[in-house]
């Protein structure tokens, strides 16, 4: 089975700072990686993914996320944040054993961003 | 175009009333699921449906069942409500490694 850790359950930052939303995942074979973002009320939506290739992955919004298979990390980053940016972040792992692309989701990070 | 379209979007059951959930994509994807979402949990896979014509469990299926009509649509029930089925519910769908498309969400709450 593969897991996925948000250590962060909330991180505060000022508009124009940088921010990193860490994740890390578990398992015992290839993986596919996702980082998605969920305003209020809203469902969510692909800030972008991870399924081969070169380490770095560049989204929507300005974010980026590197993918390091020694650290099973898959953190997502942003060099300045707006204010527009407030929202939960979630990264996702994926799970293609039995058909289907099964996610299996961490618990979420929210992203304050304030004047 | 429409992507994924959930009904209804809000909802109060009683106890041990039933209801289903509706879920429809337009864009010709294979794979739907169901997810619920609780504070601090996550998103959970109930059910999900790789391609037309088969299902199977996810991580809580208990209480729930699913249908998958036809490849558009994709539907939840619930056959007696427990308040621990509050929850917001979302439905989504894929096609191959591209990532998921959600709906918006049903609220469920149970009473």
């Amino acid at each position: 089975a593969q897991s996925v850790t948000q250590l962060d359950s909330q991180v505060p930052v000022f508009e124009e700072a940088p921010v990193e939303l860490r994740c890390n995942y578990s398992s015992s074979v290839s993986v596919y990686l996702f980082w998605y973002v969920q305003y209020p009320n809203q469902g969510l939506q692909l800030l972008l993914k991870y399924l081969s290739g070169s380490t770095l992955v560049k989204g929507i919004n300005g974010f980026e996320a590197e993918f390091n298979k020694s650290q099973t990390s898959f953190h997502l980053r942003k060099p300045s944040v707006h204010i527009s940016d407030t929202a939960e972040y979630f990264c996702a792992v994926s799970d293609r054993t039995g058909g289907g692309n099964k996610l299996t989701f961490g618990t979420g990070t929210q992203l304050k961003v304030e004047l | 175009n429409a992507g994924v379209t959930q009904t209804p979007k809000f909802q109060v059951l009683k106890t041990g009333q039933s209801m289903t959930l509706q879920c429809a994509q337009d864009m010709n994807h294979n794979s739907m699921y169901w997810y619920r979402q609780d504070p601090g949990m996550g998103l959970r896979l109930i059910y999900y449906s790789a391609s037309e014509g088969t299902t199977d469990k996810g991580e809580v299926p208990n209480g729930y069942n699913v249908s998958r009509l036809n490849k558009r649509e994709f539907s939840l029930r619930l056959e007696s409500a427990a308040p621990s089925q509050t929850s917001v519910y979302f439905c989504a769908s894929s096609l191959g490694d591209s990532g998921y498309t959600f709906g918006s969400g049903t609220r469920l709450t149970v009473v």
